[in-house]
């Protein structure tokens, strides 16, 4: 089955920085790739996902790259303000509906 | 629009009471169902999904069951709960199956003691 992982674990930027957040998958069939931010006691919220037809995609401060070939994605967050402070999940799914997520990164935007 | 429920938002049960728990989907036909545990601090385990009525795949051995008697109800249930089973318990639903944006209910936070 799929496997995946992300990293870092935790980030910690200041606010107007830059994080990045990387996720790797092991199964080639995967073609669906979300991101869910997660804040402290609330639900999985989608922020953006990608297809596997499609390399990079954008929304306001927030973007997604995927390189099919190495198997990995990222997500990219720029400006941070402390309200991106939360847990973000990616995932990765196969064509038979086992979407399996990474560990999740906390991130911290200090003002 | 689509809308998912789950109840109760939290529940605290002794080791070795029964469980259930209910997620319904409003909006929407024939949706796909799953269940996530979350314990603390940790990330998504899917427990269970269902692809329609009485169609149900676990991924994970446990003392845990899920049942879908109806298009758009998901219960999940255990006849004798552990500590372990305290956790952040997530219904979501999808359109298609595979390759699709899932969608998550409020949660359950359960404790065991």
């Amino acid at each position: 089955g799929e496997n995946v992982e992300q990293h870092p674990s935790t980030l910690s930027v200041q606010e107007g920085d830059s994080a990045v957040i990387k996720c790797t998958y092991s199964d080639s069939a995967s073609n669906y790739f979300p991101w869910y931010k997660q804040e402290l006691g609330k639900r999985p919220q989608l922020i953006i996902d990608i297809r596997s037809n499609v390399g990079e995609k954008k929304d306001q401060r927030i973007a997604v790259t995927l390189n099919k070939t190495a198997k990995h994605f990222s997500l990219h967050i720029t400006e941070t303000q402390p309200e991106d402070s939360a847990v973000y999940f990616c995932a990765a799914t196969p064509f038979n509906n086992d979407m399996r997520f990474g560990a999740g990164t906390r991130l911290t935007v200090k003002p | 629009s689509q809308t998912i429920h789950q109840w109760p938002a939290t529940l605290v049960q002794p080791v070795g009471s029964p469980l259930s728990l209910e997620c319904t989907v409003e909006g929407t036909s024939n949706p796909n169902l799953y269940w996530y545990r979350q314990a603390a601090g940790r990330g998504l385990q899917l427990l269970f999904y269902s692809v329609g009525i009485g169609q149900i795949s676990s991924e994970v051995p446990q003392n845990l069951s899920a049942s879908r008697p109806q298009d758009r109800q998901f219960i999940l249930s255990s006849k004798k709960l552990l500590l372990s089973d305290s956790g952040f318990y997530l219904c979501a639903w999808s359109v298609d199956p595979g390759g699709d944006t899932q969608y998550f209910g409020p949660g359950t936070r359960l404790t065991v003691l």
